[in-house]
């Protein structure tokens, strides 16, 4: 089974500050990744598919990069609204499988 | 609109079995999957397995196989996802979502929180 690891596991940011986070993949999984964000007692939020696509609706301050095994999602200037948890998420393989989350909390 | 609408909270005994139903409207149902997806308390994503609403072609997590049976009525455009013995660690909130193998989850349903215990 593929595995995927983010880092880091927690992250403190002030509104404004630009933000990254890296996932990276036990093994090549091309570009078939996904980004997820995260509210508490909500359903997850898709924001970049196939590693640098951005879904319709989602802030153009989110983008995505990378492939094979290493991908970052970047936040260009962190607003209110983005503190949450986000998951990335490879379906590459039979299966899908999320890394263990990024919480991005308020500093 | 695309909707995905989950069946309310259920509790449960340890042993017992729940079955999860996810009511999709918006989109051809035949023409994508659906996907389970659970989160215990505190704790991430977990995959539990897809389903074809196509041909009904199934893809359980190696884990849960032998306890999980996920399918679907077209005539309705509902698919379901049925857990048995239960256990305490079975307890999550568990969201269906559209997308299998291939495509990520871009529609998700609301959660059903299944709360197994004695």
């Amino acid at each position: 089974d593929i595995q995927m690891t983010q880092s880091p596991s927690t992250l403190s940011a002030s509104v404004g500050d630009r933000v990254t986070i890296t996932c990276r993949a036990s093994q090549s999984i091309s570009s078939w990744l996904a980004w997820y964000q995260q509210k508490p007692g909500k359903a997850p939020k898709l924001l970049i598919y196939k590693a640098s696509s951005l879904e319709s609706g989602v802030p153009s301050r989110f983008s995505g990069s990378g492939s094979g095994t290493e991908f970052t999602l970047t936040i260009s200037s962190l607003q209110p609204d983005d503190f949450a948890t986000y998951y990335c998420q490879q379906y590459n393989s039979y299966t899908w499988t999320f890394g263990q989350g990024t919480k991005v909390e308020i500093k | 609109q695309v909707q995905l609408v989950q069946s309310g909270a259920e509790v449960k005994k340890p042993g017992a079995s729940v079955k999860v139903s996810c009511k999709a409207s918006g989109y051809t149902f035949t023409s994508y999957g659906i996907s389970w997806v659970r989160q215990a308390p505190g704790q991430g994503l977990e995959w539990m397995g897809w389903i074809s609403a196509y041909n009904g072609n199934t893809n359980y997590a190696q884990k849960l196989q032998g306890r999980v049976t996920m399918t679907t009525d077209t005539s309705t455009s509902t698919a379901y996802m049925e857990l048995r013995s239960l256990r305490s660690d079975d307890t999550a909130v568990y969201y269906c979502a559209r997308g299998v193998s291939g495509d990520p989850g871009d529609y998700w349903g609301q959660g059903t929180l299944v709360t197994v215990s004695s």
